[in-house]
């Protein structure tokens, strides 16, 4: 079984709407993150949770929300859609206790806003 | 504004010889460095990291670390076309406190058979 999970793995939604992006992780890691790729641009940090009560904005936040419901899972929301938040979207985890914290990343979410 | 350069490639090899990747960091204070490679539309995995002056070897991979010259490399060795893939370096900044990790925007090698 997949350490870190997401779902969906592919979603096609509409300009407006709202979605949500869930990962899950059985690692025990007490660290996520959440990345969005785009072609020529490599990964960029969208939020981040260093524990269920911090929440960090990354260098790509607005447009975006997450909820860290409890250490196994962070929630990535798009409020209202919009066709330049296609791309594809990445979770990973840490563990701070860890010397080199490695990150570990999830499956991917492949996104298509029309 | 701490940043971790790559050249984007495309690097192109032929299969059974020597591929270098390199990158640069801009931040004297970090810490630990990784390799990650990622195959089209696949998630980032793993290769190695290294936190030490030197050379780090786990099998066909060696990385290497130059802090004085805020560099680390990964060689591969005896290349494949299983290993086109883009090469993503990252860098822990420990010493800044709680910092996510830094990525490179990543190297494209692709290795001809």
């Amino acid at each position: 079984d997949a350490d870190v999970t997401q779902t969906p793995r592919n979603r096609i939604t509409k300009t407006g709407k709202r979605i949500m992006l869930e990962c899950s992780q059985t690692k025990g890691h007490d660290r996520m993150y959440w990345y969005r790729q785009d072609p020529g641009l490599g990964l960029r940090l969208i939020y981040y949770s260093f524990d269920v009560k911090d929440i960090n904005k990354g260098e790509i936040s607005d447009g975006y929300s997450v909820s860290r419901q409890a250490q196994a899972k962070f929630s990535l929301s798009l409020e209202s859609a919009i066709p330049n938040q296609t791309a594809l979207y990445f979770c990973a985890t840490s563990d701070s206790h860890s010397y080199q914290e490695t990150q570990y990343f999830g499956p991917g979410t492949r996104l298509l806003v029309l | 504004q701490k940043e971790v350069e790559q050249n984007s490639g495309p690097l192109s090899v032929p299969e059974g010889a020597i591929a270098s990747l390199n990158c640069t960091y801009s931040d004297r204070g970090s810490q630990s460095f990784f390799w990650y490679r990622q195959y089209s539309g696949k998630s980032p995995e793993l290769i190695m990291f290294i936190y030490s002056n030197g050379d780090k070897e786990d099998g066909r991979f060696t990385a290497q670390l130059n802090k004085a010259s805020q560099y680390v490399s990964l060689l591969i060795r005896d290349s494949q076309p299983s290993d086109s893939a883009t090469y993503l370096c990252a860098v822990n900044i420990r010493n800044s406190g709680n910092t996510p990790l830094v990525f490179g925007k990543g190297t494209r090698l692709s290795v001809i058979a």
